[in-house]
């Protein structure tokens, strides 16, 4: 079985505070994709990696950056974390234009 | 632009009281559809992939079908258990990236 896994379920971070948001899969899978989800709007893409070292932007990169520096791992980094990031953000990855397996999500609040 | 708009967005059943779900979808070139269970505060799972009109797949009490213009997610029986908020989302043949639809709240009641 696909396994995606995300280092926090949970999290409150403070405005202005740097987040490091984690994820990791276990299938050897190249591309790796970062989305947000809130309500109404959906799911929405954030940045994506076709390999190691690569990158590419979503349609809202702003206020994000990411790093891919294994394969296996995908970081989200928020710079300087404000309240119009609270969100679920979904780590989700595949292999090639396959199917996207997801993990179970991190619940960031920034106060 | 890809455009993926589902129907309803909120669906209330009775146990046993079968129906379907709508995926109406605007993409260049169609590579796959792909259907998502997604429980609250949880990562969306994934049910099926469908690629090409006329295709169907199944899987328990769902049954997922493909024409050119949309897809059903058809829900024979439902339990209780079956519900969930149901993501329909399509990749073009120019690349990788999905395009997801905003969800239909299914809930059965026992």
């Amino acid at each position: 079985d696909v396994k995606v896994t995300q280092s926090s379920r949970y999290l409150v971070k403070r405005t202005g505070e740097k987040v490091f948001l984690e994820c990791v899969q276990d299938m050897d899978h190249e591309n790796m994709f970062w989305y947000r989800q809130d309500p109404g709007l959906g799911l929405r893409l954030i940045y994506f990696s076709y390999d190691v070292k690569m990158k590419e932007k979503g349609d809202i990169p702003e206020g994000y950056s990411v790093s891919r520096e294994k394969k296996e791992r995908f970081s989200l980094i928020l710079e300087s974390a404000s309240t119009n990031q609270t969100s679920m953000y979904l780590c989700a990855s595949t292999w090639g234009g396959d199917t996207q397996y997801f993990g179970p999500g991190t619940r960031l609040t920034v106060l | 632009e890809d455009q993926v708009t589902q129907s309803p967005e909120a669906l209330r059943l009775q146990e046993g009281e079968s129906s379907s779900l709508n995926c109406s979808y605007t993409v260049s070139g169609l590579r796959g559809l792909f259907w998502y269970r997604q429980d609250p505060g949880k990562g969306p799972e994934f049910l099926f992939t469908l690629y090409s009109a006329g295709e169907e797949k199944e899987k328990e009490r769902l049954k997922a079908t493909l024409t050119k213009k949309e897809s059903f997610l058809h829900i024979t029986a439902p339990k209780p258990e079956d519900s969930a908020t149901y993501l329909c989302a399509v990749e073009e043949t120019s690349g990788s990236r999905l395009t997801f639809g905003e969800g239909t709240q299914l809930t059965v009641n026992p």
